[in-house]
Formats: C-alpha cells, sequence, structure tokens
C-alpha cells in the first residue's frame, strides 16, 4: 500500500525548534516530491512548498520562505518540515502529500494523515 | 501569486440535489486544475485532476469542466458521504494555491 506516515502531534514554547516528519512507503520515495501543506485551525489549505527527495531541491512559497525549511533522508524515504523559532501564529494541521503528474499536470494524490503543531506559552 | 476564488463558500443543500461549485483563477490557468475533498479531522482526497480528469475510485456523480480561468465541479447526486469542504487548486505556476474552500451541509 502506497502511504505517508506522519510524526505525533506536538505541543511546543515559542521560540522553541521543531521537526516533524513525513515517511513513505509502497513506492520509489526519490521519484515523486513531497509538499507541505498548511491548515490553521477552522481554516483551508495552503501550500508550503515541494522537496524533490532524489536531490533536495527546494521550492518554497514566499509565504514561508526564510520561516520554514524542508529535507529529506532518501535512506529513510522521510521527509522532514523543521521550524528554528516557533510562533504561536505556526499552530495548525501540516499535512505531507506525494507530487505526482497525471494527464500533463500536478496534483497531490496521496497525503499523510496530519501532524497537528501547537505552539503556547 | 494567482489567486484562486471559490464560490459559493458554503452551500446547504439535501441528499439527492445537484450542486456545482466554481472556482475562478486571478489568470489564466489552463486546466491545471485540481478538486480536493475534505472531511472534518481528515487529510484532503484527491477527486478530479487536469480540470475534468477522475482519480481512481471516485464516484461518477462527480465532474469537473472548465479551462483558463473559471471552472466547476458538479455532483449529479448528492449522497450522505459527499457532505464535506471541496477545495479547488492550481499547478500552472509556484506557488501552488488553493481556493479558500467550500462547506457542503446538509439542509
Amino acid at each position: 500500500e502506497v502511504q505517508l506516515v506522519q510524526s505525533g502531534a506536538e505541543v511546543k514554547k515559542p521560540g522553541e525548534s521543531l521537526r516533524i516528519s513525513c515517511q513513505g512507503s509502497g513506492y520509489s520515495f526519490t521519484t515523486y516530491w513531497i509538499s507541505w501543506v498548511r491548515q490553521m485551525p477552522g481554516k483551508g489549505l495552503e501550500w508550503m512548498g515541494r522537496i524533490d527527495p532524489s536531490d533536495s531541491y527546494t521550492d518554497y512559497s514566499p509565504s514561508f520562505q526564510g520561516h520554514v525549511t524542508f529535507s529529506a533522508d532518501k535512506s529513510d524515504s522521510t521527509a522532514y518540515l523543521h521550524w528554528g523559532s516557533l510562533k504561536a501564529s505556526d499552530t495548525a494541521m501540516y499535512f505531507c502529500a506525494r507530487r505526482a503528474i497525471y494527464g500533463s499536470g500536478d496534483t497531490l494524490d496521496i497525503w499523510g494523515q496530519g501532524t497537528m503543531v501547537t505552539v503556547s506559552s | 501569486d494567482i489567486q484562486m476564488t471559490q464560490s459559493p463558500s458554503s452551500l446547504s443543500a439535501s441528499v439527492g440535489d445537484r450542486v456545482t461549485i466554481t472556482c475562478r483563477a486571478s489568470q489564466s490557468i489552463g486546466r491545471y486544475l485540481n478538486w480536493y475533498q475534505q472531511k472534518p479531522g481528515k487529510a484532503p482526497k484527491l477527486l478530479i485532476y487536469a480540470a475534468s480528469s477522475f482519480q481512481s475510485g471516485v464516484p461518477s456523480r462527480f465532474s469537473g469542466s472548465g479551462s483558463g480561468t473559471d471552472f466547476t465541479l458538479t455532483i449529479s447526486s448528492l449522497q450522505p458521504e459527499d457532505f464535506a469542504t471541496y477545495y479547488c487548486q492550481q499547478t500552472y505556476t509556484s506557488p501552488w494555491t488553493f481556493g479558500q474552500g467550500t462547506k457542503m451541509e446538509i439542509k
């Protein structure tokens, strides 16, 4: 079964660092980019950017550039989302999703279950 | 960034109704438009890609159309499991952007 499994919920204080993970299985992990998507409580979906696990090329949305970092470990089929200094406004559910090309366009066809990050003093 | 605007933001409908959600892009995106369904507490699920192509396993009551700047998602006969929030997404250019969502509720 093709799946993405994310790490568990986190509760952190402002200013702390955090790394959450997304492990792929059932497919060739380096063949498909991984995107990260934020969903703030009660709000819609926001695309944060993507990483190519084969060479760790990254493409950040300007809204998130400089505040988060994507990385990937090919040997473990795992992608990571990292914050160096969390803010209360980072409180959200974070999804990873596999980018696949269907027809001639990009899609996000497989999604992780989400990781809830709560930042509170 | 390309702005995606969905309408309506919420919709109240009954089982068996035919419903249509629209999505408008701030510039032409060809057919690089996907639709997702999200149920509470769950990850989004890909329904339609390239504006009108079905993802495997999606019921035929769902259909998509459009190109350029105007797109629609239609559900021909609402079923109880269709009450959810629907998002459009453009992948024409980075940053990919989503519409704000359309929440479908039971009347």
